[in-house]
């Protein structure tokens, strides 16, 4: 399978600690994203990667949340001293900058986060 | 503000029927526009991307049309099936930085 995977499936924490998800996109890909969806709604922007660079992050996300692609391939999503609030699915996906169709998203599985 | 509005937010049919989903935007400046299946629990399926310069894209019984100058896109299901239920999302884009989502259209085929 070739498709972008996320790990871990769940995480359930308690409030205050610290908590990583990863992210492996489609390994063409150059193009990263992040995004939190709760309930009933649609998924929420974090933040974006070209290569290793970040180049855009959501006033969502605030200084607890830290988000890096060291080699421009894989991504990992850290929140520090987590909230119930943070409680939501983390969504990971990737498009290429190349082809067609051009900047199509593909989305992982996502990782369900619970704070108790 | 970029804002992606759809409408119904729940649709129940029965098995055969075709339907339509709305989804509006409030800045006719994009650039893609996106829809995705997502079963419960479960991430975001790809079904067709619409490029500013494209009015439409077709992929088996799904056809999705965009119209810049009027603020929406369309995606139709032609003769709907039980496993066609699922929530839609439609997400537009005017760079290639982020994406921004509406709430969905849950959708209900009954058989």
């Amino acid at each position: 399978d070739t498709g972008v995977s996320q790990d871990p499936r769940h995480k359930i924490t308690k409030r205050g600690q610290n908590v990583t998800f990863r992210c492996d996109p489609i390994s063409e890909h150059n193009r990263l994203y992040w995004y939190r969806q709760t309930l009933g709604q649609g998924p929420e922007f974090l933040t974006y990667f070209q290569n290793e660079a970040q180049l855009e992050k959501s006033r969502l996300l605030s200084d607890r949340f830290s988000a890096e692609r060291p080699k421009g391939s894989f991504s990992t999503l850290e929140i520090q001293r987590t909230e119930q609030g943070d409680s939501a699915m983390y969504l990971c996906a990737s498009s290429a900058s190349q082809g067609s169709p051009y900047n199509e998203q593909f989305f992982g599985p996502g990782t369900r986060l619970t704070v108790l | 503000k970029q804002e992606v509005t759809q409408i119904p937010a729940a649709l129940s049919v029965p098995e055969g029927e075709n339907l339509v989903l709305n989804c509006s935007f409030t800045d006719s400046a994009i650039y893609n526009l996106q829809w995705f299946r997502q079963d419960p629990g479960k991430g975001l399926t790809s079904l067709l991307l619409i490029q500013s310069s494209q009015r439409e894209q077709t992929s088996g019984r799904l056809n999705a049309s965009l119209d810049k100058s009027s603020g929406r896109s369309t995606l139709y299901i032609a003769a709907s099936q039980p496993g066609d239920s699922a929530t839609y999302l439609c997400a537009g884009s005017y760079n290639f930085n982020k994406f921004y989502f509406g709430s969905g259209t849950k959708l209900n085929v009954k058989p």
